[in-house]
């Protein structure tokens, strides 16, 4: 089976912390992103990546920052985490036809 | 901003086939319509795409009017595990490259299957 899996199913954070939510696919993907989403607004692209190394602001990046050091690994760094940044947090890769999520991270910044 | 309308909620009964309307009366000729679901507390799953014609596959069956303004998901047995949310998205082929891969979720139809 293709796997995009996230390293934390839920993680809480105080405010000030540096965050770093890592996930890794398995399927050889090119394409990488990072979306967050919360009620009422659906998910919100962050982040994007179409190679290693390459990255691009997605609608809402400010106060994340990104790391594509392998192609199977794209890392969301919250440098200095906020309240405001509580949410659920996806990641997923792309497919020829399909993009691939994976479980989520809800993070809860306190 | 979503292209796509969908209605916020329907039920259905176990085992009844569940019709999910999707309008998207501004698509373009190049643009696909696909269907994702998010199950509560997963991620979002793809389900089937189509760009005029029907398509079928294990999931379910999508049917595109002519002149693709709308659309509609068909579950043909729903289950219980069928209850998610589930949405309508149109852009263009998905390929390599750019930002091409992104999808813009909309706020979808919360189906739920009633035993």
């Amino acid at each position: 089976d293709v796997k995009v899996t996230q390293s934390s199913r839920y993680l809480v954070k105080r405010t000030g912390e540096k965050v770093f939510l890592e996930c890794v696919q398995d399927m050889d993907h090119e394409n990488m992103f990072w979306y967050r989403q919360d009620p009422g607004l659906g998910l919100r692209l962050i982040y994007f990546s179409y190679d290693v190394k390459m990255k691009e602001k997605g609608d809402i990046p400010e106060g994340y920052s990104v790391s594509r050091e392998k192609k199977e690994r794209f890392s969301l760094i919250l440098e200095s985490a906020s309240t405001n940044q509580t949410s659920m947090y996806l990641c997923a890769s792309t497919g020829v036809d399909e993009q691939f999520f994976g479980p989520g991270t809800r993070l809860t910044v306190l | 901003d979503a292209k796509t309308t969908q209605p916020p909620s329907m039920d259905c009964a176990e085992g009844r086939a569940a019709n999910l309307p999707c309008n998207h009366s501004t698509i373009s000729g190049n643009e696909y319509v696909y269907w994702y679901r998010q199950i509560h507390s997963q991620g979002p799953q793809y389900i089937i795409h189509g760009l005029k014609n029907n398509e079928t596959n294990e999931m379910a069956s999508l049917i595109i009017t002519e002149d693709r303004k709308s659309s509609t998901l068909i579950l043909p047995h729903a289950t219980l595990r069928d209850t998610a949310v589930y949405y309508c998205i149109v852009r263009e082929y998905m390929n390599y490259g750019g930002s091409q891969g992104n999808l813009i979720f909309g706020k979808g139809t919360k189906l739920s299957v009633k035993p």
